[in-house]
């Protein structure tokens, strides 16, 4: 099993929609969450972390379950550049390495 | 905010030599450095922790005489793939730990072995 597991996708979405995106971990001793994301044959950029409480970056909302050991990602409004892959991203107990997930495709089409 | 660059970002190369890619961290101090690497549609993998002035912690399955690390100063870490052979072609990452713990990445090297 993988460690950090996401649906790959893709979602395709028209713009203006809200989509959201999953991912669970297996590891109970992950410390820090995090939604990255990625452009084709880029490096992937930091979007939020991700808190029990939940946080809200202007259009993106992010939540952790500790419990259930799942993340959760919303997008509203979704724009022609919300196009992209989002890795959900965990650290391992001693907050040094970070585990990616597969990634899930989001296209947002006019 | 922080930048970490790469080079090369393109490299092609025959099968047999080896090829060295650097990672600096160009305004800020990076005691620690990690190297990734990402296949087509799969996730970034972690090769490698690379520390400073110490050797490099290799992450299981990944092999050390292969994947030569060195971390000679604060800002530049550098990754020698040794006798490189056509399955080592792969999107190569580094990132950068600056001190609050977030990690910079640079914009990767993209390896194609003959």
């Amino acid at each position: 099993r993988k460690e950090v597991e996401q649906d790959p996708g893709p979602f395709n979405v028209p713009e203006g929609a809200t989509v959201a995106f999953n991912c669970t971990y297996s590891n109970s001793a992950s410390q820090s969450f995090f939604w990255y994301r990625q452009d084709c044959r880029k490096e992937p950029k930091l979007l939020m972390s991700v808190y029990s409480s939940g946080n809200e970056d202007g259009r993106f909302t992010a939540q952790l379950n500790r419990a259930s050991q799942y993340i959760s990602l919303l997008i509203r409004d979704s724009k022609l550049s919300d196009s992209a892959t989002y890795l959900c991203v965990v650290t391992r107990r001693d907050g040094n390495k970070l585990v990616f997930g597969a990634g899930t495709i989001l296209r947002v089409k006019s | 905010g922080a930048v970490v660059s790469q080079h090369p970002s393109r490299v092609i190369c025959k099968s047999g030599t080896s090829v060295k890619i650097e990672c600096r961290s160009l305004d800020f101090q990076a005691t620690t450095m990690f190297w990734y690497r990402q296949f087509p549609k799969q996730s970034l993998m972690l090769m490698a922790t690379s520390n400073e002035g110490s050797k490099a912690t290799y992450e299981q399955g990944v092999e050390k005489d292969k994947f030569l690390i060195n971390h000679a100063s604060l800002t530049l870490s550098t990754l020698t793939v040794t006798s490189a052979h056509p399955e080592d072609s792969s999107f190569y990452i580094c990132s950068a730990r600056a001190i609050s713990d977030t990690q910079y990445f640079g914009p990767g090297t993209r390896l194609t072995v003959l």
